[in-house]
This record gives C-alpha cells, sequence and structure tokens, in this order.
C-alpha cells in the first residue's frame, strides 16, 4: 500500500513563508513524480505542480510561479513544498499526491494532507 | 488552461439509485481523465483512471465512459458509503484543472 506522510498543521502570518514535507514509504520515492494539489475550506481542489523526484525538475503552475518552490532530499525520500508571501487566500489543506508510473501526469495516490492557516 | 465543467454540483439520491455525474473538458482532452471521491476531512481517492479503467480496488459498481469531451462516471447502485463529493481532473495539458465537484447527498 502506498503510503505518503505529510508534515503537520501550521499556523502562519500574512508575509510569512511555510514549508510542507511529505515522505514516501513503502515504494522507490524516485520513481514517482510528486504533485501537490490545495483545497481552501469548503471549495474545489488546485493543482500547484510537480516535482521529478529523481533529477529536481519541477514545473509549476501558473499562478503560483514567483511564490512556490518545490524540493527533495532524496537521502529521506521527502518532497517540500515552500510558499511564501502568505496571504489570507492560502489558507487551506496542502495535499502531496503521487503521479502514476505509466503517466507522470496522472495523479494516483494523495497524502493525507497539511492544513496551513494563515491569519495575523 | 482547459476549463472542466463538471454537472450536478450537489444531487440527492436513495441507496440503490444509478447516479451519473458529468465532466465536459473545454477542448480535447484525449481519455486523460480521472474520478476522485473525497469524503469530508480526507483527502480524494481516485477511482477512475484514463477515463474508464477502474483503479484497484474500487468497487465494479463505479464506472467511466467517454465520448469526445464529454466524460461521465456512473454508479450503478448508490450505497451508504458513497455519499461524498466526486472531482474529474484533466491531465492532458497544464495547468492540471479539476471539475468543480459534484455532492452527493442521501434523500
Amino acid at each position: 500500500q502506498v503510503e505518503l506522510v505529510q508534515s503537520g498543521a501550521e499556523l502562519k502570518k500574512p508575509g510569512a513563508s511555510v514549508t510542507v514535507s511529505c515522505t514516501a514509504s513503502t515504494y522507490t520515492f524516485t520513481d514517482y513524480y510528486v504533485h501537490w494539489v490545495r483545497q481552501a475550506p469548503g471549495q474545489g481542489l488546485d493543482w500547484m505542480g510537480w516535482i521529478n523526484p529523481y533529477t529536481g525538475v519541477t514545473h509549476y503552475a501558473l499562478k503560483f510561479e514567483g511564490r512556490v518552490t518545490m524540493t527533495r532530499d532524496t537521502s529521506v525520500s521527502t518532497a517540500y513544498l515552500d510558499l511564501s508571501r502568505l496571504r489570507s487566500d492560502d489558507t487551506a489543506v496542502y495535499y502531496c499526491a503521487r503521479g502514476d508510473s505509466s503517466d507522470y501526469s496522472a495523479i494516483g495516490y494523495w497524502g493525507p494532507g497539511t492544513l496551513i492557516t494563515v491569519s495575523s | 488552461d482547459i476549463q472542466m465543467t463538471q454537472s450536478p454540483s450537489s444531487l440527492s439520491a436513495s441507496v440503490g439509485d444509478r447516479v451519473t455525474i458529468t465532466c465536459r473538458a473545454s477542448q480535447g482532452i484525449r481519455n486523460d481523465l480521472g474520478w476522485y471521491q473525497q469524503k469530508p476531512g480526507t483527502a480524494p481517492k481516485r477511482l477512475i483512471y484514463d477515463a474508464s479503467s477502474l483503479q484497484s480496488g474500487v468497487p465494479s459498481r463505479f464506472s467511466g465512459t467517454a465520448s469526445g469531451t464529454e466524460f461521465t462516471l456512473t454508479i450503478s447502485s448508490l450505497q451508504p458509503e458513497d455519499f461524498a463529493t466526486y472531482y474529474c481532473l484533466q491531465h492532458n495539458s497544464y495547468p492540471l484543472t479539476f471539475g468543480g465537484g459534484t455532492k452527493v447527498e442521501i434523500k
């Protein structure tokens, strides 16, 4: 069974930055892309981008360009999402998810999510 | 960006009912579409991939079809555990885009 373990909930002030981690277990981390998707309270799903854990190459959704950075540490099978210049409308649950082996853009398994609250 | 128009946004149904949810893409996406189920407070779970392939472990009452730019998720006989919100996701081109969701409620 695929397992993705995410870091815990955080409360941040506007203008701050946040890092969310996503640790893979039960499979080879570098074999599958990691996507990040967020969901504001009571709202739908919003794709943020992906990282290729093998090469470190990233692809970000245009709306997040300049504020988002996705990185990885293969030694601990962990992907990271950094979001800077936080605003109140960044309050959301942030999910990491695994791409398929056959099509890395297709999203299969999801992590449990990390709630990020932005409030002064 | 490709727009995914999902309908209805909500529906009320009874256990045993046949339920159909539709996503229409604003342009061709081949069969690069998945369907996801999300229950409150939990992560989405994929039910269908490549528009019509059943994810391993998912009950056979779930099925997906495609016709051009119109994609359909059908639940043949609604069960109590199926009350949830359903989303489609196109992964044909970037940015990946989701439908707005369909909340399936108990009648």
